[in-house]
């Protein structure tokens, strides 16, 4: 089973450019998770998707952040224009529904760099 | 709300001791889950073990366990019998049942080293 895929694994941009991520989750895994890591930090939740819906954004930056599932699959998380603070690792991460104690599996993350 | 706080950045551990991580929570969900992570130098987290909050016994999955202390709020990860491949950050992390906290919430980590 192909775990959840994300790309470009690393990423580096100047200032006020620009940015997206893509995720591919577990075949089958309704739920999709974006999640923010700082240096030092543990990962903080951006979005979640339960399947195309967005469930939960209170912790996503609106006036800059964007972020879509399309088809209740693949998602793509877009940051525009991007900030030095803006960079992290952005982890995805999923878990199929009903299944309480299943550890959500996640992505190898990309890791920006805003210069 | 939810809330994991992890109270050491690093431990240094001898190679074939056993090692404790510490993990206290607060949330006002009656059920929960808590979770541990490992995130090697390679950046993924890797889900190491469950413990649901009804959960009578505590879990335990190979070389690690989980000491559960519903009173105290308290979930720290045993380690037993260090391994080199131990190194890297652990993570606590909780799960609500309750909406708005049906996602996980994570602790700031604590770094193992363990040390031949």
């Amino acid at each position: 089973e192909a775990g959840v895929v994300q790309s470009p694994r690393y990423k580096i941009i100047e200032k006020k450019q620009p940015v997206a991520f893509w995720c591919n989750p577990i075949s089958g895994h309704n739920t999709l998770y974006w999640y923010r890591q700082n240096l030092g930090q543990g990962p903080e939740l951006l979005i979640r998707y339960e399947n195309e819906e967005a469930v939960d954004d209170s912790q996503l930056p609106k006036d800059r952040f964007s972020a879509e599932r399309l088809k209740g699959v693949d998602s793509t998380l877009k940051i525009q224009p991007a900030e030095l603070g803006d960079s992290a690792v952005y982890l995805c991460a999923s878990s199929p529904p009903g299944v309480i104690g299943y550890g959500y599996t996640f992505g190898s993350g990309t890791r920006l760099t805003v210069v | 709300a939810q809330k994991i706080t992890q109270t050491q950045p690093g431990m240094f551990v001898q190679e074939k001791e056993a090692v404790t991580l510490d993990c206290t929570y607060d949330t006002s969900d009656q059920s929960y889950g808590l979770f541990w992570y490992k995130q090697p130098s390679s950046g993924e987290m890797i889900f190491l073990i469950y413990q649901g909050s009804y959960d009578e016994q505590n879990a335990t999955e190979g070389r690690y366990s989980l000491n559960f202390q519903k009173a105290r709020k308290s979930a720290n990860l045993v380690i037993s019998a260090s391994q080199l491949g131990d190194s890297a950050m652990y993570f606590c992390a909780m799960r609500g049942f309750n909406f708005g906290n049906e996602k996980l919430t994570f602790g700031t980590g604590t770094r193992l080293t363990i040390i031949p």
